[in-house]
């Protein structure tokens, strides 16, 4: 059974490109959630998605954007691109966390922006 | 709003020897709460998780955490330490229903080394 995948594994880009990472849940997962983890810090949360819909977002600016598949795989979009938008992008799959149910994350997609 | 605080960077600790790493929390009801361990260049892997009951719980690898509402705290521990173990560990919240939140809340990380 495949856990949690991400594609790419490293990328690298300038300031005000677009970029796109993509999530493969866990099978069985219909809740897909993202996250950003600076150099050094906890991962910070930028949102959540269950039944193809947005249903929490962090505080985190309208440049970050997503999408859930039917599959239950995702997507985050970044626009406009900035230095500080470096960092390690991590998918974690679930149940609905409605529960106590745990998440499961990914490797993790490392953004590097020049 | 919900949060963690781990309020150390580093713990160090002489393989063989027990292990704690700290974490207290806050929200605006009861939490479920959850330790996730990371090594390098790897993405977080899921320990252990308090929901309700008991409030010792055991996890993988030997790993145990103590839920304690009254100090709000939830401390991660190990009998005997591996040099394996080193890693950065983060602790997590999430308030219960009714409260809105569906996201984790992490801490900032301690970094774990386990000392030949």
């Amino acid at each position: 059974d495949a856990g949690v995948t991400q594609s790419p594994t490293h990328l690298i880009k300038t300031r005000g490109q677009q970029v796109t990472l993509r999530c493969s849940p866990k099978s069985g997962h219909d809740t897909v959630s993202w996250y950003q983890q600076a150099l050094g810090q906890g991962p910070q949360f930028i949102f959540q998605y269950y039944e193809e819909e947005e249903r929490q977002r962090g505080n985190f600016p309208d440049r970050f954007s997503g999408h859930q598949f039917p599959n239950y795989s995702s997507e985050l979009n970044v626009n406009a691109l900035l230095l500080g938008d470096s960092a390690l992008y991590l998918c974690a799959s679930s149940l609905p966390t409605s529960g106590g149910n745990e998440q499961f994350f990914g490797p993790g997609t490392r953004l590097t922006v020049l | 709003a919900q949060s963690v605080a781990q309020p150390e960077d580093q713990v160090n600790v002489a393989e063989g020897n027990p292990l704690t790493v700290k974490c207290t929390y806050s929200v605006s009801g009861n939490p479920y709460l959850f330790w996730y361990v990371q090594y390098p260049n790897r993405g977080l892997q899921f320990l252990l998780k308090y929901i309700t009951g008991d409030n010792l719980v055991k996890g993988s690898y030997g790993f145990e955490a103590e839920f304690n509402k009254s100090q709000t705290s939830f401390h991660l521990k190990k009998p005997s330490a591996l040099v394996s173990d080193s890693a950065l560990y983060f602790c997590a919240v999430r308030d219960r229903p009714p409260g809105s939140a569906r996201q984790l809340t992490f801490g900032s990380g301690t970094q774990l080394t386990v000392l030949p």
